[in-house]
């Protein structure tokens, strides 16, 4: 049972415009959200997290948006460079258990162009 | 900067040689992880450490088993490796819930 998921697993944005990824969770537990960039033959780099008591985190050009109600969170991108080029992938922690671990989608690549 | 090291990032093996597959933090980390990651199914989490000699069962631990004697040191085992865990394989790790990740070791079971 995929317990976060991103339904989108390609987005194409023109560079300078903005990208929009998302994401969705069934497990009511999960009480932090993180996003993770990764390139091939990499390692995933952490991008920005948002707790489960805000609902928009910035960090530059990047933005998180956590609606609880709809159980569905984005990262919004802007602008897109053709750097941001990489595969997107949404994680989730449940305030449970024994370890801090993480809940992963299934990713998006973005593709930015020029 | 934390540090994830992966011991190698390319390896070839045959259908039932045992693989070893080491990984080593720099930050005192508590917590250490093994995912994999396959097209279309993202990372899934494989076995995770929240102490010395202390291991849980993530959600795919079937043929494979983990070893931490050292805080720093976490391996994931292969028993009998099989061309279905060929995959990308990814160690992290963290002290709260941001995880660091290591660069990954490509393994091919041949």
């Amino acid at each position: 049972d995929q317990q976060v998921k991103q339904n989108s697993p390609s987005l194409s944005v023109q560079e300078g415009r903005i990208s929009i990824l998302n994401c969705d969770y069934t497990n009511s537990m999960f009480d932090y959200f993180l996003w993770y960039k990764k390139y091939p033959a990499e390692g995933p780099t952490f991008l920005i997290s948002i707790s489960s008591i805000k609902d928009k985190n910035e960090d530059g050009r990047f933005t998180v948006f956590l609606n609880k109600s709809a159980k569905h969170l984005s990262l919004h991108i802007v602008p897109s460079q053709p750097g941001d080029s990489a595969v997107y992938f949404c994680a989730a922690k449940a305030n449970t258990g024994t370890a801090s671990k993480l809940t992963f989608g299934t990713g998006t690549r973005l593709q930015v162009t020029l | 900067d934390v540090k994830v090291t992966q011991s190698s990032r390319y390896l070839v093996k045959r259908t039932g040689e045992k693989v070893f597959l080491e990984c080593v933090q720099d930050m005192d980390h508590e917590n250490m992880f093994w995912y994999r990651q396959d097209p279309g199914l993202g990372l899934r989490l494989i076995y995770f450490s929240y102490d010395v000699k202390m291991k849980e069962k993530g959600d795919i631990p079937e043929g494979y088993s983990v070893s931490r004697e050292k805080k720093e040191r976490f391996s994931l085992i292969l028993e009998s490796a099989s061309t279905n865990q060929t995959s990308m394989y990814l160690c992290a790790s963290s002290f709260t819930a941001e995880a660091f990740f290591g660069q990954g070791t490509r393994l091919t079971v041949v």
